[in-house]
């Protein structure tokens, strides 16, 4: 079956402006979540969904970041007036269960963000 | 969040075992030991996890000290296709504590 996409799959952008990236999980997943990586290093969490709620967004670093999933499935990560620092790749994963520990993530291919 | 550490790197000959340690020595009682894997260009995978036995699955056998302070990932038979980055993740078995916390884990370079 389709596993998570994202789109963009790469997005240059300049500093100050507002982008957009979407995520569409496994088709059925409940839980939805948000990571960030930089060069070299391994992912770092932003926010989880459990449905359309946000279960947890204390990785999200400060409020130019806002992420939603009005009905439970797609997600949009946006981020106002970027910054060359949010310059990573965002990548989304999706489980199938809310219960841990048996939450296996499957994981989408990212979306490149550059900040000039 | 317990802390783990990780070889920066390894190298192992193709069709060779490779063992993959990884300590986590503040690790709670009711932590399980998750591995997950990122294919260069890719999101990561999950590989395998456990809690106190050693487990197999298709991809891997995870073998877990009876201490739980250390486990090891033993890929039997690498291939080219496992050249990765293996991350070693304790997760808390709280319900809503779902995030991953991954660390810089282990540059896996198979050698044909």
């Amino acid at each position: 079956g389709a596993g998570v996409s994202q789109t963009p799959s790469n997005k240059v952008t300049e500093k100050g402006k507002y982008v957009e990236l979407r995520c569409d999980p496994i088709s059925g997943h409940t839980a939805l979540y948000w990571y960030r990586q930089s060069l070299g290093q391994g992912p770092e969490f932003l926010i989880y969904f459990q449905g359309t709620g946000a279960a947890d967004d204390s990785g999200l670093p400060n409020d130019r970041f806002f992420a939603v999933r009005p009905e439970g499935s797609v997600s949009t990560l946006k981020i106002q007036r970027t910054e060359r620092g949010d310059s990573a790749v965002y990548l989304c994963a999706s489980s199938s269960r809310g219960l841990a520990p048996y939450n296996e993530q499957f994981f989408g291919p990212g979306t490149r963000l550059t900040v000039l | 969040d317990a802390k783990t550490t990780q070889p920066n790197s390894m190298e192992s000959n193709e069709e060779e075992p490779v063992h993959l340690p990884c300590n986590h020595s503040t690790i709670s009682g009711t932590d399980y030991i998750h591995w997950y894997r990122q294919l260069p260009s890719q999101g990561p995978e999950y590989v395998i996890h456990g809690l106190t036995s050693n487990v197999n699955n298709r991809m891997a056998s995870l073998a877990i000290a009876e201490d739980r302070k250390s486990s090891t990932l033993i890929l039997h038979r690498a291939t080219l296709r496992d050249a990765a980055v293996y991350y070693c993740i304790p997760m808390r078995s709280n319900f809503g504590n779902e995030k991953l916390t991954f660390g810089t884990g282990t540059r896996l370079t198979i050698i044909p």
